[in-house]
Formats: structure tokens, C-alpha cells, sequence
């Protein structure tokens, strides 16, 4: 069974740091992209960024709202992915999910169940 | 960016009914289009990709059309557990975008 487990939430002041992870378990991990997609309260879905594949150099991409603050990388040996988030605003409130591409690297065929980060004095 | 909209934001129907939600993308983007259902407090489920494949185990009712710029999504006699929020999301390009929701409520 593919899961995704986020964790590493919680609240944080504005312009701290904090990391994300997400363990995942049931598939071949490093054949996959990974993403991170983010939901503000209430609000809707906001892709945050991509980590790919070994066999793309694991290339990133980020929305322009966190590059140069947000930083994925991935360890394929534990099968897991990071989200180290600094710099943070009180806009960043948000569940975070990671979910995996699929074997095509197109579609976001699994999720993980969020964890939420709240940004806030 | 490409700027994805839905409409409409929300719709009231009652089960037994059949509900389209449409999906209008800024620019042409093929079939690079999915749609997913979110139910509170869930991470949200692929339901349709490349516009119109139907994700293995996802019941028929559920059907996706529309090539370019615009796309629906239908479902073609609700059930109890079809109330939910649904979203579009386009994969043509970076940065990946979504729709801001459609509400179907009872």
C-alpha cells in the first residue's frame, strides 16, 4: 500500500525556520517525483514545489511565493523528502501535503495526509 | 502563470441529480488537465487525469472532457458522498496551477 506521511508541523514565529518531512513506504520511491502542495485555511490548493527523480538529476522547481526561502531535497535511501522553510510569513499558514507523481512524473496520484505549519506572533 | 478558473464556486443539487462544473484554462494546454475531489479534513483524491481518463476505482458517474482551454467535469447522478469540494489542475507547465474550487453542496 503506497502511503505518505507528513510531519514537522506547528507554530512558528514570522521569519523562523522550520522542516517538513514526509516518509513514505509501498513503492519505489526513487522512480518518483515529489511535490509539495499547500492549503491556507479555508482556502484553496497552492503547488509549493517539486523535487524530481534521480534519473533527472533531482531537479527542483518552486512558486515564486517561497523560492530563495524553501528548499526540497530528498534522501532516496530512507525514501523520504524534506521541506526546510525559511523566512517565514504569516502567509505560509497552511496544511502542507507532499504527493507523489506518477510513473510518468504528470499526474499527483497519491497524498499524504498534511501537516500544518502555522506562522504566527 | 497559466490561471485557471472554475465555475461556478458553488452549486446546491440533491442526489440523483446530474452536476457539471467547468474549468477554463488562461492559455491552451492540450489535455494536461486532472481533477480532484476533496472532502473536509482529507488530503484531496485524484478522481480524472489527461482531462478525461478516470483514475482506476473511481466510479463511472465520474467523467471528464475538454481539450485547450476549456474542460468540464461531470457527474452524472450524485450519490451521498459525491458532496464535496472539487478542483482542476493543469500540469501543462510550471508553475502547476489549480482552479479556486467548486462547492457541491446538498
Amino acid at each position: 500500500e503506497v502511503q505518505l506521511v507528513e510531519s514537522g508541523g506547528g507554530l512558528v514565529q514570522p521569519g523562523g525556520s522550520l522542516r517538513l518531512s514526509c516518509s513514505t513506504s509501498g513503492f519505489i520511491f526513487s522512480d518518483h517525483h515529489i511535490d509539495w502542495v499547500r492549503q491556507a485555511p479555508g482556502k484553496g490548493l497552492e503547488w509549493v514545489g517539486r523535487i524530481k527523480n534521480k534519473v533527472n538529476s533531482y531537479t527542483t522547481d518552486y512558486a515564486a511565493s517561497v523560492k530563495g526561502r524553501f528548499t526540497i531535497s530528498r534522501d532516496d535511501s530512507k525514501a523520504s523528502v524534506l521541506l526546510q522553510m525559511t523566512y517565514l510569513r504569516t502567509e505560509d499558514t497552511a496544511v502542507y501535503y507532499c504527493t507523489r507523481l506518477d510513473t510518468y512524473g504528470n499526474w499527483f496520484d497519491f497524498w499524504g495526509q498534511g501537516t500544518l505549519v502555522t506562522v504566527s506572533s | 502563470d497559466i490561471q485557471m478558473t472554475q465555475s461556478p464556486s458553488s452549486v446546491s443539487a440533491s442526489v440523483g441529480d446530474r452536476v457539471t462544473i467547468a474549468c477554463r484554462a488562461s492559455q491552451g494546454i492540450s489535455n494536461w488537465l486532472a481533477w480532484f475531489q476533496q472532502k473536509p479534513g482529507k488530503a484531496p483524491k485524484l478522481l480524472i487525469y489527461s482531462a478525461s481518463s478516470l483514475v482506476y476505482g473511481v466510479p463511472s458517474r465520474f467523467s471528464g472532457s475538454g481539450s485547450g482551454t476549456d474542460f468540464t467535469l461531470t457527474i452524472s447522478s450524485l450519490q451521498p458522498e459525491d458532496f464535496a469540494t472539487y478542483y482542476c489542475q493543469q500540469a501543462n507547465s510550471f508553475p502547476i496551477t489549480f482552479g479556486q474550487g467548486t462547492r457541491l453542496e446538498i
